[in-house]
């Protein structure tokens, strides 16, 4: 009941296209679902984040939306770069201390 | 520039030596944590720390140990009863307790064990 599952496990993307990342949870209790973005050889980097009151959040080209009632939330990256080529991990946090549970991730190749 | 630093960023031992990560951060963050990451299947919690001389376990804490003396260090030993050693160990600061703030994280050590 604590895991993310994420996918797609890999995602080929042409440039300008949207990229889409699926994430489903069972554990009603969690609050806060960020997702980070990692370059090769880097940390994960915070990329935006929602909580369960909204449906939707908007930062750019990155749309995070939210299911509630499915339990599911995606990342959508709209006209996708080269540059966006990283793994993405959504994740889900519970209760008052910011233990996160991350998704498995998803490597993104986005091709001129 | 504040930030995390890990070190050192490769790192290679022989089967059998217990080895010490280090994680250093200039956040003035309360809370300090040490992730794990393996190809797919992302990243899991071995200790984290919410204040200077306390620590939990996370999720595979089992082979692992750390210590918390000071706020900005968080070192991570990586024991000889650690079965599967070799991966790639983050290092991640957070301000506290607060509902959402973001994880930092270092750029990491990628430990490889023979």
């Amino acid at each position: 009941q604590q895991q993310v599952k994420q996918s797609p496990q890999s995602l080929i993307v042409q440039k300008g296209g949207i990229s889409i990342i699926n994430c489903a949870y069972e554990n009603t209790a969690f609050d806060y679902f960020p997702w980070y973005q990692q370059f090769p050889g880097k940390g994960p980097a915070l990329l935006i984040a929602i909580r369960p009151d909204v449906s939707e959040k908007k930062e750019g080209r990155f749309t995070i939306s939210f299911n509630k009632s499915a339990k599911q939330f995606s990342l959508h990256i709209m006209d996708s770069q080269p540059g966006d080529s990283a793994t993405y991990f959504c994740a889900a946090k519970t209760g008052g201390y910011n233990k996160l549970i991350f998704g498995a991730g998803t490597r993104l190749a986005v091709h001129p | 520039d504040g930030g995390i630093t890990q070190s050192p960023k490769y790192l290679f031992r022989k089967e059998g030596q217990n080895v010490t990560l280090s994680c250093e951060q200039n956040l003035n963050h309360d809370a300090m944590y040490w992730y794990r990451q393996d190809p797919g299947q992302g990243l899991r919690l071995i200790y984290y720390s919410q204040i200077v001389n306390d620590f939990q376990k996370g999720d595979i804490a089992e082979g692992y140990s750390v210590s918390r003396e000071k706020k900005e260090s968080f070192p991570l030993t990586v024991t000889s009863a650690q079965k599967n050693p070799t991966a790639f160990y983050l290092c991640a600061s957070s301000p506290g307790q607060g509902k959402d703030t973001p994880l930092h994280f270092g750029n990491g050590t990628r430990l490889t064990v023979t």
